[in-house]
């Protein structure tokens, strides 16, 4: 079964300072994706950032980069320059298959990121 | 694009009455998902279709829940008869393929009294 789990509740950073969300995950299907959603107090969901389990490099957007360690089973969100409006919710999700023909994307439980001026 | 558009944005209804939450994927998208996102559960999919059939339903939690896509256009979650504790943002989300990145739509709070 795949499990993804998010340590940190909540974080605080300064604004302009680079924070880390962490994210690992399980799951015995060797083709997999892991994705980043932010969910800012509106309440919708707003896709950051993929990272396949085949790619080599690091997933960059923008100011977003995705820390993939394969080995370790880890995936973390690095977030630089950090901005008022970065404060939200941030959700790590995984794509893999779960038997029967189905593929599922299972969600963490999120980490409450406050900016702070 | 108009993006995925659910419809209503917020709903209130009593116990036991029926309650249908509407769904307009983006053209193209052959994936649908339905999720619902709670306090004590975070984010749990519901079920998803493929191309207009449902594929995984397991995540329905019970009999009351029933979804339907009828076309490659609209998909509606229906629950009937309502519970209060099926109070919940319920999120449709739609991909042009399993591989990347889910387009969600705004959700619709639903608080069932």
């Amino acid at each position: 079964a795949q499990k993804i789990t998010q340590t940190q509740p909540g974080m605080f950073v300064q604004e302009k300072e680079a924070v880390t969300l962490d994210c690992t995950y399980d799951t015995s299907d060797p083709s997999y994706g892991l994705f980043w959603y932010k969910q800012p107090s509106s309440g919708e969901m707003i896709f950051l950032i993929y990272q396949g389990s085949y790619d080599q490099q690091n997933a960059t957007e923008g100011r977003y980069s995705l820390n993939f360690q394969k080995a370790r089973k880890s995936a973390n969100l690095v977030i630089s320059a950090s901005q008022l409006g970065d404060s939200a919710m941030y959700f790590c999700a995984m794509r893999a298959y779960s038997g029967a023909g189905s593929y599922q994307l299972t969600f963490g439980k999120g980490t409450k990121l406050s900016v702070i001026p | 694009d108009a993006g995925v558009i659910q419809s209503p944005r917020h709903e209130v209804t009593e116990m036991g009455q029926e309650v249908t939450l509407r769904c307009k994927p983006i053209s193209g998208h052959d994936y649908l998902f339905w999720y619902r996102q709670t306090m004590m559960r975070g984010l749990e999919l519901l079920i998803y279709f493929n191309n207009n059939v449902p594929i995984d339903d397991s995540g329905m939690p019970e009999d009351r829940f029933s979804a339907k896509m009828p076309n490659a256009s609209f998909s509606t979650l229906k629950i009937q008869p309502s519970e209060p504790r099926d109070s919940a943002v319920y999120f449709c989300a739609s991909s042009r393929t399993f591989l990347y990145g889910y387009t969600f739509g705004s959700g619709t709070r639903l608080t069932v009294v």
